[in-house]
């Protein structure tokens, strides 16, 4: 597609539900990360998959967060029994190669209740 | 790992006067820098960009400069308009990590 596409672009949950967003990237970008922006804050890291490569992870707050990426396309971030904290923006972009600008989508704004 | 410092948190200026927004890095090894607008309720927007091959970069009315020795690297708007304003961050890729680090971004107040 022409840019990075994100849904939902809201999600309201309750305290201890699992929720699932999706990024469908640029098309032919082998680059994919994710990123949390909290209220007024700058971008966290959480994933990032790079073709085939095992993905690097290391930006997961905790185990309750996942992601996958099926078919080197779209991805779906996971995160299971949401906490208040969870709260933010989650803003996946694409790029190729690593080292080129990135491609943000316009996010999922997600409100744990 | 590569950290990202970038100051001030907040900027206001008057239409038509230049804005500057400072970033440091951490990582000697990082080799690519970019600038991303945020506008408000949508996703970071890349801007421009300096690699470390560079020391200054021009596109209209902004313009990137780069000191590898002093790992430091700013942003300049020249002729501000009040559709500058927005968050601006920063961003380092450094060279053991595949993703980019950011600062905590800056807010622009552009008054016409």
């Amino acid at each position: 597609g022409a840019g990075v596409s994100q849904s939902p672009s809201n999600k309201v949950t309750e305290k201890g539900k699992d929720v699932e967003l999706r990024c469908d990237p640029i098309s032919g970008h082998t680059a994919l990360y994710w990123y949390r922006q909290s209220l007024g804050q700058g971008l966290e890291f959480l994933i990032y998959f790079q073709g085939n490569s095992a993905p690097d992870k290391s930006g997961l707050p905790s185990d309750r967060f996942s992601a996958e990426r099926t078919g080197g396309s779209v991805s779906t971030l996971t995160i299971q029994r949401t906490q208040q904290e969870d709260s933010a923006v989650y803003l996946c972009a694409s790029s190729e190669p690593p080292d080129y600008g990135y491609t943000f989508g316009s996010g999922t704004r997600l409100t744990v209740v | 790992g590569e950290n990202v410092e970038q100051h001030p948190s907040t900027l206001s200026v008057q239409e038509g006067d230049s804005a500057v927004i400072k970033c440091t890095y951490s990582d000697s090894a990082s080799n690519y820098f970019p600038w991303y607008k945020q506008e408000l309720g949508k996703g970071p927007q890349l801007i421009i960009d300096i690699r470390s091959n560079v020391g200054e970069k021009k596109d209209q009315r902004i313009a990137v400069t780069l000191n590898k020795t002093a790992k430091h690297f700013s942003l300049h708007i020249t002729e501000t308009q009040p559709e500058d304003s927005a968050v601006y961050f920063c961003a380092a890729l450094g060279g053991s990590q595949g993703n980019l680090i950011f600062g905590k971004g800056t807010k622009l107040s552009v008054k016409p």
